[in-house]
C-alpha cells in the first residue's frame, strides 16, 4: 500500500463547476499537507500548505485536511479553462523534512 | 526572480550510457533537492542538499546515481550505467529555508529517455 493515495483521474469538468481533489494517507505523522499544480512539461508550483487539520482559503482555492480520517481536499470553485493542470498532493511529517507525493490527478476544465 | 534553471531539457540516451543534468537553484537559496517522476507518478525525493552538504538521499539508487553541489550553489545529477527504469523526468527545486513548508520553487525538469 502506498503512503499517500490519489485517484489520477482524468477529471473532466465544465467551466464554472466546483472541482473536489483528494487524497488519502496511511502514515499519522503527516503534519504538513500541501497542494501543488503542474501544468504540462512543467514543474510543479504550490498552491496551498496547511499544517495539520482545518481549512484553508485562498481566493478560488479551499483545502481541507481532517487527520482523523487521513483525508485531505482541495476545492476548486468557479474553474477555468487555465485550471487544466494535474494536481498533486503532498505531504511531510516535519517542517525539514521530505515531501511524499501522491500520483497527481488530471483535470480538464471544458468551455 | 529568475527561477531554478535545468538543463537540458530533453535527452535521449542508450541503456547502459551515462548522462548528466545540470540545475542552477534561485540565488541565496540553500537548499536544492532532485527529484525523480516517472510518467504518471508524483515525484520522488532524490537527494537533498543543504549547502555543500547532503542532507537526505536514503533513496538514491548509489550504485549508478551520483550528485554533488559545487560551493553551494549549482548542482549536477549523474546516471552511470542508465537503464531502462530510469526513463523519468528529473526536477531540481530549491527553497530559502529547509523544509518543504517554505515553498519549493521547480524547475521545469530534464526528460530523460532511456532506449
Amino acid at each position: 500500500q502506498k503512503e499517500v493515495e490519489q485517484d489520477p483521474g482524468p477529471l473532466s469538468v465544465p467551466e464554472g463547476a466546483i472541482v473536489s481533489l483528494n487524497c488519502t494517507y496511511s502514515n499519522s505523522a503527516f503534519q504538513y499537507f500541501m497542494w501543488y499544480r503542474q501544468y504540462s512539461r512543467k514543474g510543479p508550483e504550490l498552491l496551498m500548505y496547511t499544517y495539520s487539520s482545518g481549512n484553508k482559503e485562498d481566493g478560488r482555492f479551499t483545502a481541507q485536511v481532517d487527520k482523523s480520517s487521513k483525508y485531505i481536499s482541495l476545492f476548486i470553485r468557479d474553474s477555468q479553462p487555465s485550471d487544466s493542470a494535474t494536481y498533486l498532493c503532498a505531504m511531510s511529517k516535519g517542517g525539514g523534512n521530505k515531501l511524499t507525493f501522491g500520483t497527481g490527478t488530471q483535470l480538464k476544465v471544458e468551455l | 526572480e529568475a527561477g531554478v534553471a535545468q538543463s537540458p531539457r530533453y535527452k535521449i540516451i542508450e541503456k547502459r550510457q551515462s548522462v548528466a543534468f545540470w540545475c542552477n537553484p534561485i540565488s541565496g537559496h540553500a537548499t536544492l533537492y532532485w527529484y525523480q517522476q516517472i510518467l504518471g507518478q508524483g515525484p520522488k525525493l532524490l537527494i537533498q542538499f543543504q549547502n555543500n552538504g547532503v542532507v537526505d538521499d536514503s533513496q538514491l539508487p548509489k550504485d549508478r546515481f551520483s550528485a554533488e553541489r559545487l560551493k553551494g550553489v549549482d548542482s549536477t545529477l549523474k546516471i552511470q550505467p542508465a537503464k531502462l527504469e530510469d526513463s523519468a523526468v528529473y526536477l531540481c527545486a530549491s527553497s530559502f529555508e529547509s523544509g518543504p513548508v517554505y515553498g519549493y520553487t521547480f524547475g521545469s525538469g530534464t526528460r530523460l529517455t532511456v532506449v
